[in-house]
């Protein structure tokens, strides 16, 4: 079983739905990371959080909203859904408060919107 | 300017040659850096870490220069499969250790 485990996989959605991506994760870590991967641009920040309680926008929040809710659990919301949030995204995962940790990541979740 | 910048790609090699990525960043205060592979649209994986001024790990070299604000990945003797997606963060301490990425180097080593 993998460490970082994204839910859906893949998913359609049409303009204007709301939609929710899972992300859970059995490594303990502290720090959980959403990004967006789109051709070209690499990954972007969307949002980040280093415990449950604390909750950071990253480069490109708009239009996103995310839930801690446990240690092990992050989820991301597009509350209504726009075609150009067509992307994949991923989730990830780090310890410590030094920074001096590597990432680890879960499968991804390839979104399209219609 | 944009927080990490890296070579664009693609970078076609033939096996066998040495190839060069570099990776600039704005943040003077980034303590960590790392280098990931990532496999056609699949998850990044961790390559190399580097915490002083360069960091090696068999046909890989990692190379920091902080006064030039610049990290280079170099591969030597390429292999097939080492053509990929290669992506650096750097990490800044001061912000818990937040992970910018680049927007990668592409790969591509030919038979």
């Amino acid at each position: 079983d993998a460490d970082v485990t994204q839910t859906p996989r893949n998913r359609i959605t049409k303009t204007g739905k709301r939609i929710m991506l899972e992300c859970s994760q059995t490594k303990g870590h502290d720090r959980m990371y959403w990004y967006r991967q789109d051709p070209g641009l690499g990954l972007r920040l969307i949002y980040y959080s280093f415990d449950v309680k604390d909750i950071n926008k990253g480069e490109i929040s708009d239009g996103y909203s995310v839930s801690r809710q446990a240690q092990a659990k992050f989820s991301l919301s597009l509350e209504s859904a726009i075609p150009n949030q067509t992307a994949l995204y991923f989730c990830a995962t780090s310890m410590g408060a030094s920074g001096n940790t590597e990432a680890f990541f879960g499968q991804g979740t390839r979104l399209t919107v219609v | 300017r944009k927080e990490v910048e890296q070579d664009p790609g693609p970078f076609n090699v033939p096996e066998g040659a040495t190839v060069a990525f570099n990776c600039t960043y704005s943040n003077s205060a980034s303590q960590s850096f790392f280098w990931y592979r990532q496999d056609c649209r699949k998850e990044p994986k961790l390559l190399m870490s580097v915490y002083s001024s360069g960091n090696e790990d068999g046909r890989f070299t990692a190379q920091l220069n902080r006064a030039s604000q610049y990290i280079s990945l170099l591969i030597r003797d390429s292999k097939l499969s080492d053509s990929a997606t290669y992506l650096c963060a750097p990490s800044q301490r001061e912000q818990g250790g937040k992970l910018i990425f680049g927007q990668g180097t592409e790969l591509s080593v030919k038979p």
